[in-house]
């Protein structure tokens, strides 16, 4: 196991409200990444925290947003749900002064209804 | 034209098969190449790094040619338990850690 956790497990909302997504971190990571995962696809980033800051974002609307906490846990809020926003939400754990490699949580499966 | 390609699949392979995965990159920038294992609904796990000069951890090979911007994984031996979907992963290099998945390739290994 990676041991980064993510909660909930399972989530349903309705279109027009707004969700909040947790992970906790690796121990020794200090960075964490947010992936979108639709059916079918590979899992596309949202964006990355680091130090409590966003440290680069990917072509997602400004309704998706984060923070990450000095523990160097973090948050993904999204607002105004669509239907399309239906997919597995991953968390990533990595350490900007280790390599590349970055280790995910169980995911968030989130349905929009 | 999408960062990362991967041929879908499915590859449907006998136990004991060799089989191979293919994958190109559009970005030669492009720093850090990675193989990662996705289980039917259950979270991208690292299968492996890849290197330049190529690397094997047990049944499972992985090869990178910069040159024409493509990445191999083969896997020797298959078992039952390597059906799952492999996804081919780049860092893009924009200073930024952030990881470009493909679409994954999924294995099938019938007995």
């Amino acid at each position: 196991e990676t041991g980064v956790t993510q909660s909930p497990t399972h989530l349903i909302k309705t279109r027009g409200q707004q969700v909040t997504l947790r992970c906790s971190s690796q121990s020794g990571h200090n960075t964490v990444s947010w992936y979108q995962q639709a059916l079918g696809q590979g899992p596309q980033f949202i964006f990355q925290y680091y130090r409590e800051e966003e440290n680069g974002r990917g072509n997602f609307p400004p309704r998706f947003s984060g923070l990450q906490f000095p523990n160097y846990s973090s948050e993904l809020n999204v607002n105004a749900l669509e239907l399309d926003d239906s997919a597995l939400y991953l968390c990533a754990s990595s350490s900007l002064t280790g390599g590349y490699e970055q280790y995910f949580g169980p995911g968030t499966r989130l349905t929009v209804t | 034209r999408k960062e990362v390609e991967q041929d879908p699949g499915p590859f449907n392979v006998p136990e004991g098969a060799t089989v191979a995965f293919n994958c190109t990159y559009s970005n030669s920038a492009s720093q850090s190449f990675f193989w990662y294992r996705q289980d039917c609904r259950k979270e991208p796990k690292l299968l492996m790094s890849v290197y330049s000069s190529g690397n094997e951890d047990g049944r499972f090979t992985a090869q990178l040619n910069r040159a024409s911007q493509y990445i191999s994984l083969l896997i020797r031996d298959s078992k039952l338990s390597d059906s799952a979907t492999y996804l081919c992963v780049v860092n893009p290099g924009t200073g930024r850690r952030a990881l470009t998945f493909g679409s994954g390739t999924r294995l099938q290994v019938q007995p």
